[in-house]
């Protein structure tokens, strides 16, 4: 079973706060890692892909960094907005579509 | 285009009771994965498939059975409900790719509770 690390598991922000979370993972046999956006009551969508060691993607006010040698990537989100309020997961993919999901960190931003 | 859909969305159970869970997707994918999700451990892969006729375990398979024998559904059926299987149940499909890299595409979920 591979260890797909998620920190902070949950985190309270002010309306406007830039913010970010980790997703550790291993750095052996690394194919992709993934990032959803998981909103209560909804299905969990994809925001990232990342694959090449070094990486960093951004969508809007969100960006993401990939380091696979050292088994981590950052989710970056600047001027938190109410709307930005969900559960973020990592997903590490180590043999073509296989995902193996982290723990998922919750954000809630306050008005 | 629907995407990805489940029926039911809710269902509650007694222990020992059957129930069978349906994905139907749209988007012509050849994978399709079942996953449950449970407060604090993300989501767990229950069963896969990588196309029609075909089945594999995944990381949580005891309990639970699958059946492909359509391209575009996946059943995930439960024999003998038990109160360890309450949880919410998503499907997710997706094309194959063997770098890793394709985006997988979940449904709205079921809610299960077996009492």
């Amino acid at each position: 079973i591979l260890n797909v690390e998620q920190s902070p598991q949950s985190l309270h922000v002010q309306e406007g706060d830039s913010t970010n979370f980790t997703c550790s993972f291993p750095s052996s046999n690394f194919y992709a890692l993934h990032w959803y956006r998981w909103e209560t009551a909804k299905s969990p969508e994809a925001l990232f892909v990342m694959t090449l060691n070094g990486d960093e993607k951004k969508k809007g006010r969100i960006s993401a960094t990939l380091n696979t040698k050292e088994g981590y990537s950052y989710l970056y989100i600047k001027g938190s907005q109410p709307e930005d309020s969900a559960t973020y997961l990592c997903a590490f993919s180590n043999a073509g579509n296989m995902l193996t999901f982290g723990g998922g960190t919750r954000l809630m931003v306050k008005p | 285009n629907a995407g990805v859909t489940q029926t039911p969305k809710f269902r509650v159970l007694k222990t020992g009771q059957s129930m069978t869970l349906l994905c139907a997707q749209d988007m012509n994918h050849e994978y399709m994965y079942w996953y449950r999700q449970d407060p604090g451990m993300g989501l767990r892969l229950i069963h896969y498939s990588v196309g029609e006729g075909t089945t594999a375990k995944g990381e949580v398979p005891d309990g639970y059975n699958v059946s492909r024998l359509k391209k575009q559904n996946f059943l995930l059926g439960l024999e003998s409900a038990a109160p360890s299987q309450t949880s919410v149940y998503f499907c997710a499909s997706s094309g194959v790719d063997w770098a890793g890299t394709d985006t997988q595409y979940f449904g709205p979920g079921t809610r299960l509770t077996v009492l």
